[in-house]
């Protein structure tokens, strides 16, 4: 079946443009989570969204970033006045949630948007 | 957000060697490990859970020690195929879904033929 996939793969813009990042996490997960990795570094956590449940803004770096879901599907990532330190890769998952009675937080990624802001 | 916290490595090993590296976590109310494996450019991956009784995948050997607060991860007769960075994953549940969730920042396994 298909996995996560996030769009666009690439994107470079100039400073203080906008951008925003798709994520389609794998049909019926109700879980939804963005991260964001600089070169060389680890996960660094923004965001996460569970089912109708108010997502969990705790890691969005500044009110720059905002993050939207549709539901239980398509999630978007926005950066407005992009900055150079803004420049990674941004990293979406997604697991099933609830299942079964109790939670299955298997993460499964996507390929990932790699941005760089010049 | 936790802490979770992993030697960054690298961690240089002949090829057949055995291999194993640590991830302490912070939070005692921990309740789910997991390790993900990552590749250069690439996404991570799940490697495997991490059960309280440990398990055990083919070449690769989880184990879980709550009392220290770490979790372990194994590599037995080490292939240049499992050079990587290997995160590790601690999950803390709240009756809204995962409360807690933290990655940490990898361990970089470097196989030498």
């Amino acid at each position: 079946g298909a996995g996560v996939s996030q769009s666009p793969s690439n994107k470079v813009t100039e400073k203080g443009k906008d951008v925003e990042l798709r994520c389609d996490p794998i049909s019926g997960h109700t879980a939804l989570y963005w991260y964001r990795q600089r070169l060389g570094q680890g996960l660094e956590f923004l965001i996460y969204f569970q089912g109708n449940s108010a997502p969990d803004k705790s890691g969005l770096p500044s009110d720059r970033f905002s993050a939207e879901r549709t539901g239980e599907s398509v999630s978007t990532l926005t950066i407005q006045r992009t900055q150079q330190e803004d420049s990674a890769v941004y990293l979406c998952a997604s697991s099933p949630g609830v299942a079964g009675g109790r939670y299955q937080e298997t993460q499964y990624f996507g390929p990932g948007t790699r941005l760089l802001v010049l | 957000r936790k802490e979770v916290e992993q030697d960054p490595g690298p961690f240089n090993v002949p090829e057949g060697a055995t291999v194993a590296f640590n991830c302490t976590y912070s939070n005692s109310a921990s309740q789910s490990f997991f390790w993900y494996r990552q590749d250069c450019r690439k996404e991570p991956k799940l490697l495997m859970s991490v059960y309280s009784s440990g398990n055990e995948d083919g070449r690769f050997t989880a184990q879980l020690n709550r009392a220290s607060q770490y979790i372990s991860l194994l590599i037995r007769d080490s292939k240049l195929s499992d050079s990587a960075t290997y995160l590790c994953v601690v999950i803390m549940y709240s009756g809204g879904g995962a409360d807690g969730l933290t990655f940490g920042k990898g361990t970089h396994l470097i196989i030498q033929p």
